[in-house]
């Protein structure tokens, strides 16, 4: 069984500041991808980042980058220069099992954007 | 840019009715999957089909669930009878097969069950 956690169920961060976002899994595959999704409220659920477990190098998206701890098993999600529209529920998923590309997600962290 | 399709986007209905819901992927996405997610909560597969065969349902409450794919295109997942346990949002997703778990998802569809 594959497991998600997301320890951080809301932050608040100022405009232009950078947040970090926490998540750790666990899973007895070797070969796996991390994820982290963005829910905009009344929103469809869309890709920020993605990371694949046998690469050492993190994943970076514009403003969103990773830290990827395999060891740890720790995968955060860190958004620099934050944006109003950053305000979203920020789901850590897991895809393992490969060949069949199900996703365990997270909880969720909620993030809020303050002018 | 492509979408996935659902409908309804809400339904309210009470206990003991039957309810259902629609899913068009990505046109050439061979993998879809029905997802449900309870308010504050992340989403949990439902069902997932290769073209029209179900890989994945585990954690699909048969006795009241049930999910096809005929033409292995668009989707229906049927609730009967509904519960108040199954009020929250049902998400359909879609992906190339073998494309690393990148799902494309849908707007949702909202159940309330009274």
């Amino acid at each position: 069984a594959q497991t998600v956690t997301q320890s951080q169920p809301e932050m608040s961060v100022q405009e232009a500041e950078t947040v970090t976002l926490s998540c750790t899994y666990d899973t007895s595959e070797n070969n796996y991808y991390l994820f982290w999704y963005k829910q905009p409220p009344s929103r469809q659920m869309i890709l920020v980042i993605r990371q694949e477990a046998y690469k050492q190098q993190n994943a970076t998206e514009n403003r969103f980058s990773v830290n990827f701890q395999k060891a740890a098993k720790s995968f955060s999600l860190k958004i620099s220069d934050s944006q109003l529209g950053d305000t979203a529920m920020y789901f850590c998923a897991l895809g393992a099992n490969f060949g069949n590309e199900k996703l365990t997600f997270g909880t969720g962290t909620r993030l809020t954007i303050i002018p | 840019e492509a979408e996935v399709a659902q409908s309804p986007r809400y339904k309210i209905t009470e206990k003991s009715q039957a309810v259902a819901f629609w899913c068009d992927p990505i046109s050439g996405h061979a993998t879809l999957y029905w997802y449900r997610q309870i308010l504050g909560q992340g989403p949990e597969l439902l069902v997932q089909f290769q073209d029209e065969s179900v890989v994945d349902d585990s954690q699909l409450p048969k006795d009241r669930f049930s999910a096809e794919r005929l033409k292995g295109v668009d989707s229906t997942l049927k609730i009967q009878p509904a519960e108040l346990g199954d009020s929250a949002m049902y998400l359909c997703a879609s992906s190339l097969f073998r494309e690393a778990n990148v799902l494309t998802f849908g707007a949702g569809s909202r159940l309330t069950v009274l």
